[in-house]
């Protein structure tokens, strides 16, 4: 039972590029999240999807876009890539959106650099 | 929007002594709040977590306060030890977003032996 992973762990791309960060979860839970963290910032929601079939938009969402492939795998895609784009990005899932919050669960993270 | 504020930022505590960390927030429909540990090069895992309806909890050497009229809660750690050492963030859910959470921006806890 591996959790929640991501791939990759690093990457650094030059500003223009596009690429997709993968994230996938073997808990069965509906619900994934993309948060980004940022020195002094917390973590901010990127984007989710409470289902699979469905995605919405968080708190940042612009330059970025998502897929829900399954119940399993959450990606988030950079088209191009901006400096402004360098962080830490985390990818949650929790078993279900309800009134009565339960745990959300992390992975552990792309550090991504924009130079 | 809900907006989070955590302090300190930093706490520097010397092993076996108290460290508490607070945060407020603005949202007074807010009706859950989590406190997460993040170790170095790790994601954020959940270490406790109260709901509305409720003001103390408490788990071994951790315990989580509310108190929703002055809408802050706080994150106390008894007998601190080196291992305690990490990044901590408070969250609050949210109306916005489908009932999200909404982060503190942490506190850096350096438990010195």
């Amino acid at each position: 039972n591996a959790g929640v992973t991501q791939t990759p762990k690093f990457q650094v791309l030059k500003t223009g590029q596009s690429m997709t960060l993968q994230c996938a979860q073997d808990m069965n839970h509906n619900s994934m999240y993309w948060y980004r963290q940022d020195p002094g910032m917390g973590l901010r929601l990127i984007y989710y999807s409470a289902s699979e079939g469905t995605t919405d938009k968080g708190e940042v969402p612009n330059g970025y876009n998502v897929s829900r492939l399954n119940k399993r795998e959450f990606s988030l895609r950079l088209e191009s890539a901006a400096p402004s784009q360098t962080s830490v990005y985390f990818c949650a899932s929790r078993l279900q959106e309800s009134l009565y919050y339960n745990e959300q669960f992390f992975g552990p993270g792309t550090r991504l650099t924009v130079l | 929007g809900e907006n989070v504020e955590q302090h300190p930022s930093t706490l520097s505590v010397q092993e076996g002594d108290s460290a508490v960390i607070k945060c407020t927030y603005s949202d007074s429909a807010s009706n859950y709040f989590p406190w997460y540990k993040q170790e170095l090069g790790k994601g954020p895992q959940l270490i406790i977590d109260i709901r509305s309806n409720v003001g103390e909890k408490k788990d071994q050497r951790i315990a989580v306060t509310l108190n929703k009229t002055a809408k802050h809660f706080s994150l106390h750690i008894t007998e601190t030890q080196p291992e305690d050492s990490a990044v901590y963030f408070c969250a609050a859910s949210t109306r916005e977003y489908g009932n999200k959470l909404v982060f503190g921006a942490g506190t850096i806890l350096r438990v010195k032996s």
